[in-house]
């Protein structure tokens, strides 16, 4: 089945530093992937759309110049955040669906909690 | 906005019990609503989907029917596993809203045996 990989599934940073997620899309090509964020015993909220060669669109009060989204290949999106501060902890996750599929497809990758000192 | 609602965890149940896990959703137009689940350690997995009124999905023994008239999608099975232990989240996307999906807070559901 379709597989999404996302790496590091763990990352603890000190505050100032960037850190930087990565979701590829093993086995299908995915022109349009996401990017979510899930507080602790709280639901997942969408940050950004990424479509492959042009710029992610943001969700409302997410800092575009904060988490930077690329999407540079059809099998490739990632997630910076810049300057990182302890309030940014939290649980990262992507998904992506299939070039060509409905835009309901979305197969997820597993996540990465990220711990800023 | 749109926005979905699913009853808190988490809970608890012997195997072969009878599960239900209440969604609610509001939405302008006709969302179609999904149920995920994540295993631990695991991303999330589309459970089942019904993409109109009165359609029932069902998936690995889970069902779930779309009831416009009480804006609801609660999953439901009949005998549950230590196996079907995991979080699960109610969900929704308007063809309108494009790719995004709304999700619920998420249901914890552990199965003892």
């Amino acid at each position: 089945g379709a597989v999404v990989s996302q790496h590091p599934s763990w990352v603890i940073c000190k505050s100032g530093t960037s850190v930087k997620i990565e979701c590829r899309s093993l086995d299908f090509q995915a022109t349009t992937m996401f990017w979510y964020r899930q507080f602790p015993k709280q639901s997942l909220m969408l940050m950004a759309t990424s479509n492959e060669g042009s710029k992610a669109t943001y969700e409302q009060g997410v800092e575009k110049d904060k988490f930077l989204i690329n999407h540079a290949s059809l099998t490739l999106s990632t997630l910076t955040v810049t300057s990182a501060h302890p309030e940014d902890s939290s649980f990262y996750i992507c998904s992506a669906t299939p070039t060509g599929q409905g835009g309901h497809i979305q197969y997820f990758g597993a996540g990465t909690r990220l711990s800023v000192l | 906005g749109d926005s979905v609602t699913q009853m808190e965890g988490p809970v608890t149940l012997s195997e072969e019990a009878f599960l239900t896990i209440n969604c609610t959703y509001t939405a302008t137009g006709y969302p179609s609503l999904f149920w995920y689940v994540q295993y631990p350690g695991e991303g999330l997995q589309l459970l089942l989907k019904a993409t109109k009124a009165d359609d029932k999905g069902s998936n690995k023994g889970f069902e779930a029917t779309y009831r416009k008239e009480t804006t609801s999608f609660h999953l439901e099975k009949g005998s549950v596993q230590v196996s079907d232990s995991a979080v699960y989240f109610c969900a929704l996307t308007q063809g309108a809203a494009g790719n995004k999906l709304t999700f619920g807070g998420g249901t914890r559901v552990l199965v003892k045996p």
